[in-house]
């Protein structure tokens, strides 16, 4: 099966930097994504990884280790918008998607 | 992204009810996709269509029932659902499914309550 973990709620202060890990173990492996989720909305695409190493995108960077089964999402100056859920979710050959339960990110003024 | 549209935006019915979620894609996509997500819960995949086939079923209750007309249009029937089926419906798209960097964009979901 498939499990991937990461944590369920994160605080941080505006302007600051909050890292959000992943780790998954699954039957297969065909990229890592990242998605925003605010409430009551669509989730967003953020992210794409299939190597290892960072991909950086304006606020938001990625990074992911294949031989760990690790990825984090760092999100840099940090702004009372980027208060969402942030879903992990790995891609298991050319369609499914799983997904980890989601990290709930308050950003405080 | 506003490529995928959901109707209706939110349910409620009885557990003898019949009705069906409609969803629509405006991104020329091929590939289109029914999640449900439980409050606490990950997101599970239901159904995947390609090209209007059916190319995954996630054991999911035959009280839920897929329908795809052609590559812009998903459907997802429901009859005699139980209250454990409420949840937050989401349907999603991408555009070469197989292919590298092929991404999931997903449409608002439709808010079910089953009574």
């Amino acid at each position: 099966g498939q499990n991937i973990d990461q944590p369920t709620e994160m605080t941080a202060t505006e302007g600051a930097i909050v890292q959000i890990n992943c780790t998954y173990q699954t039957s297969g492996f065909n990229g890592l994504f990242w998605y925003q989720q605010h409430a009551g909305e669509a989730p967003t695409f953020l992210s794409y990884n299939v190597l290892d190493g960072l991909e950086e995108k304006g606020r938001f960077s990625s990074f992911l280790s294949r031989s760990k089964g690790y990825s984090y999402l760092l999100l840099k100056e940090l702004q009372m918008k980027d208060s969402a859920s942030y879903l992990c979710a790995v891609r298991d050959g050319d369609y499914k998607l799983s997904f980890g339960a989601g990290t709930t990110v308050t950003v405080r003024a | 992204e506003t490529g995928v549209t959901q109707t209706p935006r939110h349910l409620v019915m009885g557990m003898t009810n019949k009705k069906s979620l409609k969803c629509e894609q405006h991104l020329g996509h091929n590939a289109m996709y029914w999640y449900k997500q439980s409050a606490k819960k990950p997101l599970e995949l239901m159904f995947v269509y390609s090209l209007e086939e059916r190319v995954e079923n996630n054991s999911v209750p035959s009280r839920f029932s897929p329908e795809c007309p052609n590559s812009s249009h998903l459907f997802l029937h429901l009859h005699t659902l139980q209250p454990e089926d409420s949840a937050l419906y989401l349907c999603a798209s991408s555009p070469e499914p197989g292919t590298g960097a092929d991404t999931q964009y997903f449409g608002p979901g439709t808010r079910l309550t089953v009574l």
